[in-house]
């Protein structure tokens, strides 16, 4: 059975540092491209971050650029998100999501996700 | 980088249809054939009932159908029930900006 399980969420300061992990199983993440979207309380989904398969490609929404950045450790099966100078606008529900090798274009599985709170 | 552009909200009796459009442009749902819609309970995860603008995932309901046309995406559900109450979202590949999401319908059966 596919599953994400994401992980390292919590409450820190404006401009804190917060390093989310997604940990995969049942199946290989560095087959697949994988992804981070986001959820502000109340609000609608934001794609954050994608990585390729190989790890050689990586983008990230303008929002986040110059903060954010994804790797990944195949050892351990998992991806993860280092997310720098956090604003309050970073507060949310940040999901894992794998890219889809067949249904083109899609997340076909997604974390339960990690609450992120960025507050004094 | 906007958000595709859905109605707030739609609604239906049980048994009825909703459809729901989401709209962007040539850069993103009229310049690809990789609309998605995703179905969200509330304090779950988000579900991919959609893909590639009109195929269902396997374990999805043939009354969940997609469409395009132009710039515009849509979801119809046909037969609602029950449990399809939930917010609903559009997705689609956007080139340079990789991927949005629209701005999510809440589906009410009422």
């Amino acid at each position: 059975e596919v599953q994400l399980v994401e992980s390292g969420g919590g409450l820190v300061q404006p401009g804190g540092s917060l390093r989310l992990s997604c940990a995969a199983s049942g199946f290989t993440s560095s087959s697949f491209e994988m992804n981070w979207v986001r959820q502000a309380p109340g609000k609608g989904l934001e794609w954050v971050s994608y990585m390729s398969s190989s790890g050689s490609i990586i983008y990230h929404a303008d929002s986040v650029k110059g903060r954010f950045t994804m790797s990944r450790d195949n050892a351990q099966n998992s991806v993860y998100l280092q997310m720098n100078s956090l604003r309050a606008e970073d507060t949310g529900v940040y999901y894992c999501a794998r890219l889809s090798a067949t249904a083109i274009g899609s997340f076909d599985y997604w974390g339960q996700g990690a609450l992120v709170t960025v507050a004094t | 980088q906007s958000a595709l552009t859905q109605p707030p909200s739609a609604s239906g009796s049980p048994g009825q249809s909703v459809t729901i459009s989401c709209t962007g442009t040539s850069s993103d749902v009229g310049g690809y054939n990789y609309v998605s819609w995703y179905q969200q309970h509330p304090g779950k995860a988000p579900k991919l009932m959609i893909y590639e603008v009109n195929k269902r995932p396997s374990g999805v309901p043939p009354r969940f159908s997609g469409s395009k046309s132009g710039n515009t995406a849509s979801l119809t559900v046909s037969g609602l029930q029950a449990e399809d109450e939930a917010d609903y979202y559009c997705g689609s590949y956007a080139g340079s900006t990789f991927y949005l999401f629209g701005t999510g319908t809440k589906v009410t059966v009422l």
